[in-house]
């Protein structure tokens, strides 16, 4: 019931192209849901995030869409560049504090 | 604002010495600060959930005596793993959160540490 579930494991798309990355859940105390950019031998960097109350969300490029009744919220990348090759971690939070991590998504942008 | 450090950013040590690893928030007090560790293309694992001048909280299955966690001060916490092994050989990130008026803090995260024993 902690988990959030992420996929795919990993994605290749071409400049310019949409990434759209994946994650479920099943704990419905969970009441925030950020997602985080990695790159490699650097910790995670918030990108965007969203609250239950809200089925959509942008900033830039990023995108949140979030499904509540189907317990999903996904991460789309508009007009994707090489730059955000990244593995990227989707999370949510119970309680006050604690995350839980998805099991991330290394994404490759083609040049 | 929210910055987190991390010292070193890599450390290589032998077996059956121990490590400090320091994580300083440097433009905000930190009320909670977390351990987490990530094993190569893995998620991130809580280790550890720390409050100043409290003892700190070890998720399950985490040894406490291997993996000390002094929270010392709004700024500062270290973890020190003790007698190292190659087991323990990770990228150790910790994080550091402020209330942020609502319901949840927010966490933000040091750059991260990696430990290779010999």
């Amino acid at each position: 019931q902690q988990q959030v579930k992420q996929s795919p494991q990993s994605l290749i798309v071409q400049k310019g192209g949409i990434s759209i990355i994946n994650c479920a859940y099943e704990n419905t105390a969970f009441d925030y849901f950020p997602w985080y950019q990695q790159f490699p031998g650097k910790g995670p960097a918030l990108l965007i995030a969203i609250r239950p109350d809200v089925s959509e969300k942008k900033e830039g490029r990023f995108t949140i869409s979030f499904n509540k009744s189907a317990k999903q919220f996904s991460l789309h990348i508009m007009d994707s560049q090489p730059g955000d090759s990244a593995t990227y971690f989707c999370a949510a939070i119970v309680g006050t504090y604690k995350y839980i991590f998805g099991t991330g998504t290394r994404l490759k942008v083609l040049a | 604002g929210a910055v987190v450090s991390q010292h070193p950013s890599r450390v290589i040590c032998k077996s059956g010495t121990s490590v400090k690893i320091e994580c300083r928030s440097l433009d905000f007090q930190a009320t909670t600060m977390f351990w987490y560790r990530q094993f190569p293309k893995q998620s991130l694992m809580l280790m550890a959930t720390s409050n100043e001048g409290s003892k700190a909280t070890y998720e399950q299955g985490v040894e406490k005596d291997k993996f000390l966690i002094n929270h010392a001060s709004l700024t500062l916490s270290t973890l020190t793993v003790t007698s190292a092994h190659p087991e323990d050989s990770s990228f150790y990130i910790c994080s550091a959160s402020i209330p942020s008026g609502g319901i949840y803090n927010e966490q933000f995260f040091g750059p991260g540490t990696r430990l290779t024993v010999l």
